[in-house]
């Protein structure tokens, strides 16, 4: 079946370093993924989509991986900030749907 | 409105008792969704409508579950006996385009509490 796998641990940086958070699958050929952030009692927010045909995308602080080889995406926020504690959620999809499949989320907490 | 609505933002039903959640989209978005979120996991997909009709409802966990959207807009969905696993938080989200190369847009999401 089709298994979605982030760092179940929180990760912890200090300000101003690159938090780097994964996001592999297996059994699943995604068209796109997708990456979210979700805060405490709120819903999911957008933040970068990539296709499989490419192979990085930017924006601002964000860069976004995509190994179709590896099966695994990586998701980078440079000179982290405390504000970007969050939780953040991999969604992978064919792309014949709109249905998402979400990974379990990774917790990051950016210490001042 | 601006973002999806969702209401009510919590709720309390006892076991067996009949519950209906809401979700209005984003106006002029054609598809919705009804995903459902677990402590400390990811949503977990339920139900997707391509305007009045429900394109996929292979994330319904069983006959107890199901949602309506009547007039393309605002859908709702509906659970019967429920059951404490039902406990969750129910999140719907829209979009603009009926395949995923576009974000979605989520709702706070209802957080259903079934004693």
């Amino acid at each position: 079946s089709q298994k979605i796998e982030q760092n179940s641990e929180a990760l912890n940086i200090q300000e101003g370093k690159t938090a780097t958070l994964t996001c592999n699958y297996t059994n699943y050929s995604p068209a796109y993924l997708q990456w979210y952030r979700q805060d405490p009692g709120r819903g999911p927010v957008f933040l970068l989509l990539i296709r499989e045909n490419e192979k990085e995308k930017r924006k601002e602080r964000l860069k976004v991986t995509f190994d179709t080889t590896l099966k695994q995406s990586l998701f980078h926020i440079t000179a982290s900030q405390p504000a970007d504690s969050a939780t953040y959620l991999c969604a992978l999809s064919s792309g014949n749907t709109g249905k998402l499949i979400f990974g379990q989320g990774t917790t990051l907490q950016v210490k001042p | 409105g601006a973002g999806v609505s969702q209401t009510p933002s919590n709720k309390v039903t006892e076991k067996g008792k009949y519950v209906e959640l809401r979700c209005d989209p984003i106006s002029g978005h054609t598809a919705l969704y009804w995903y459902r979120q677990s402590l400390g996991q990811g949503p977990e997909f339920l139900i997707y409508f391509q305007g009045t009709g429900a394109a996929d409802d292979s994330g319904l966990p069983n006959d107890r579950f199901f949602a309506v959207r009547p007039e393309g807009s605002v859908s709702t969905l509906k659970i019967q006996r429920t059951e404490r696993g039902d406990s969750a938080v129910y999140l719907c989200a829209s979009s603009s385009s009926r395949v995923s190369n576009t974000e979605a847009f989520f709702g706070q999401g209802t957080r259903l509490t079934v004693v």
